[in-house]
């Protein structure tokens, strides 16, 4: 079946420092999301992006939609404790309908 | 409004019993979803259903059913657990237009023993 990668699968970071993170495909996406899941609830949207090199931002967090398609980036800058998480990426392409696939997540954790 | 709702929470069930995992939404949105979530896979599409009376299935179908009677509800139904649906299950609504921001549940925790 189809499927995202996500890179790196977890990282422990110190409060205060930029955070980056990748999605990749082998397949080309129209639309790229990020979200990111709490302990215990479902999944929140952080981000959206829908045109290749798009770049868009959401407070501290800055999304890369890739210039090839195949791939999105997300940055946090100055972590904060409440970052803490796991954040998905979400690709839809053309022939998959309307549904999105998604990748394993990235699992981050904030040091005081 | 409240979003989407699940009900219940968490669950065990013994192999072989059926059971049924509500959804609601209160948006009026046209597309709902069902996904399961395990260990290092990310979420995975069970069945969808861009709207009422109409449902397709998703990547993992299996031992699941769907129905869509009304745009608000959208029940999954287990005819005979299985150990290996132990999983953590979100529903999820949106609009079908094209910003496809997509809502979702808080979760159901399904244990099958």
């Amino acid at each position: 079946g189809q499927q995202l990668n996500q890179s790196p699968q977890s990282m422990f970071i110190q409060e205060g420092e930029d955070v980056s993170m990748n999605c990749t495909s082998s397949s080309i996406f129209n639309t790229w999301l990020w979200y990111k899941q709490d302990p215990g609830e479902g999944p929140v949207l952080l981000i959206a992006l829908y045109k290749a090199g798009e770049l868009t931002s959401n407070g501290r967090l800055t999304a890369q939609f890739g210039i090839t398609r195949k791939d999105s980036f997300l940055n946090i800058s100055a972590s904060i404790p409440s970052d803490v998480g796991i954040y998905f990426c979400a690709g839809q392409r053309d022939n998959y309908g309307q549904n999105f696939v998604f990748g394993p997540g990235t699992r981050l954790s904030v040091l005081p | 409004n409240a979003g989407v709702t699940q009900t219940p929470k968490f669950q065990v069930l013994k192999t072989g019993q059926s059971m049924t995992l509500q959804c609601a939404q209160d948006m009026n949105h046209e597309y709902m979803s069902w996904y399961r979530q395990d260990p290092g896979m990310g979420l995975r599409l069970i069945h969808y259903s861009v709207g009422a009376g109409i449902t397709d299935q998703g990547e993992v179908p299996n031992g699941y059913n769907v129905s869509r009677s009304t745009t608000e509800d959208f029940p999954l139904r287990l005819l005979s657990a299985a150990p290996s649906q132990t999983s953590v299950y979100f529903c999820a609504s949106r609009r079908t237009s094209s910003y496809n921001e997509q809502f979702f549940g808080p979760g159901t925790r399904l244990t099958v023993l």
